[in-house]
């Protein structure tokens, strides 16, 4: 089976920096991929790790590591428009018997003043 | 400008008729993917198809159908068999099924009456 595991609420404050954990249980792993969704909106693509280690992207870095099934996404100099739900969600191999693309639940994080 | 294109944004229907949702890409994908999404919920999938001609059952498929008639597009039709089909539902397509990320529609806001 799959399942992903993400907090179901974070707030943080603006210009601070946080992290938004996420764990996964899969048979098969074919990459782990981060979005940012606001309310009423589609999800946008922010990060994908398929190698242990950091990826870096401006103010966004996602981390993997794969023999823990965990990943975060850190958000620096956080700004207001960062107030979303961030979704993770790990990619299965093709023909494994496992959902192609399955998403968590989403982070909603509120930025404050 | 390439893209997904899911129409319209905005449905209402009454209780007990079929209603079909319209996804349409040119981004030339050969993957395309139907989620649900509910209040405070993650996205799950509904029905993928990795080519024409092709689709597999996601993990709620029960009271949905689609078809792959096209490279370009996969209509979702929400049956009347669907218990609870007020949701928004999320269009999207990737390259393959493999590793590639996945590109969203703006999503179809369905409302039963």
């Amino acid at each position: 089976g799959q399942n992903i595991d993400q907090p179901t609420e974070m707030t943080a404050t603006e210009g601070a920096i946080v992290q938004i954990n996420c764990t996964y249980q899969t048979s098969g792993f074919n990459g782990l991929f981060w979005y940012q969704q606001h309310a009423g909106e589609a999800p946008t693509f922010l990060s994908y790790n398929v190698l242990d280690g950091l990826e870096e992207k401006g103010r966004f870095s996602s981390f993997l590591s794969r023999s823990k099934g965990y990943s975060y996404l850190l958000l620096k100099e956080l700004q207001m428009k960062d107030s979303a739900s961030y979704l993770c969600a790990v990619r299965a191999p093709p023909n494994s018997g496992n959902t192609p693309l399955v998403f968590g639940k989403g982070t909603r994080l509120s930025v404050i003043a | 400008d390439g893209g997904i294109t899911q129409s319209p944004k905005y449905l209402f229907r009454k209780e007990g008729q079929n209603v079909t949702l319209s996804c349409e890409q040119n981004l030339n994908h050969d993957a395309m993917y139907w989620y649900r999404q509910d209040p405070g919920q993650g996205l799950r999938l509904i029905y993928y198809s990795q080519i024409v001609n092709d689709f597999q059952k996601g993990d709620i498929a029960e009271g949905y159908s689609v078809s792959r008639e096209k490279k370009e597009s996969f209509p979702l039709t929400v049956t009347s068999a669907q218990k609870n089909p007020t949701a928004f539902y999320l269009c999207a397509s990737s390259i393959g099924s493999t590793v590639s990320r996945a590109f969203f529609g703006q999503g179809t806001r369905l409302t039963v009456v």
